[in-house]
């Protein structure tokens, strides 16, 4: 029992790339959710899935896209990487309550 | 002014020390109250869920005051280990359920 997987882990773009961060979890939970954390302001949601087939913004959405793939997978795809979007990215699963499970967190720094 | 307010810290304490720690949030309308730990580059994970009536677990004893928009974490006898940021955590149960994450306060505990 794995929990929240996250791939990679760490990631170094530059401006205008593109790229996608993985997430699985095992929990057969029917929400996801991706975070990003910056110094200093808390974790703030980018988007949410609440079951498979449904995705929904969330605080910071601009520049970020999402796809509920299956119950288990969730993904994120930066479309054009900017200098801004340089965070800590957590991806999270829930079941009907409201607690989160976090997965380890994936490093990206756009240069 | 942010939905949910923490001092940043870090609060410097010696083993064996009591610390607490407070948090304001501004929604009214919350309906669940969270503390969560965060180990330096490592994901949030629950600690414990805050009751209206207060609640303990071990060391640990959390409070929440609804009049006052307020909720806190005691910590008794600090160890080594307790060493982290604490999350301040506060939940709606409508609108997906949805969280909002305090920036967290830093502890340090010196042997």
């Amino acid at each position: 029992n794995a929990g929240v997987t996250q791939t990679p882990k760490f990631q170094v773009l530059k401006t205008g790339q593109s790229m996608t961060l993985q997430c699985a979890q095992d929990m057969n939970h029917n929400s996801m959710y991706w975070y990003r954390q910056d110094p200093g302001m808390g974790l703030r949601l980018i988007y949410y899935s609440a079951s498979e087939g449904t995705t929904d913004k969330g605080e910071v959405p601009n520049g970020y896209n999402v796809s509920r793939l299956n119950k288990r997978e969730f993904s994120l795809r930066l479309e054009s990487a900017a200098p801004s979007q340089t965070s800590v990215y957590f991806c999270a699963s829930s079941d009907e309550t409201v607690r989160r499970i976090f997965g380890p967190g994936t490093r990206l720094t756009v240069l | 002014r942010k939905e949910v307010e923490q001092d940043p810290g870090p609060f410097n304490v010696p083993e064996g020390a009591t610390v607490a720690f407070n948090c304001t949030y501004s929604n009214s309308a919350s309906q669940s109250f969270f503390w969560y730990r965060q180990d330096c580059r490592k994901e949030p994970k629950l600690l414990m869920s805050v009751y209206s009536s207060g609640n303990e677990d071990g060391r640990f004893t959390a409070q929440l005051n609804r009049a006052s928009q307020y909720i806190s974490l005691l910590i008794r006898d600090s160890k080594l280990s307790d060493s982290a940021t604490y999350l301040c955590v506060v939940g709606q149960h409508n609108a997906g359920n949805m969280l909002t994450f305090g920036g967290g306060t830093r502890l340090m505990v010196k042997p």
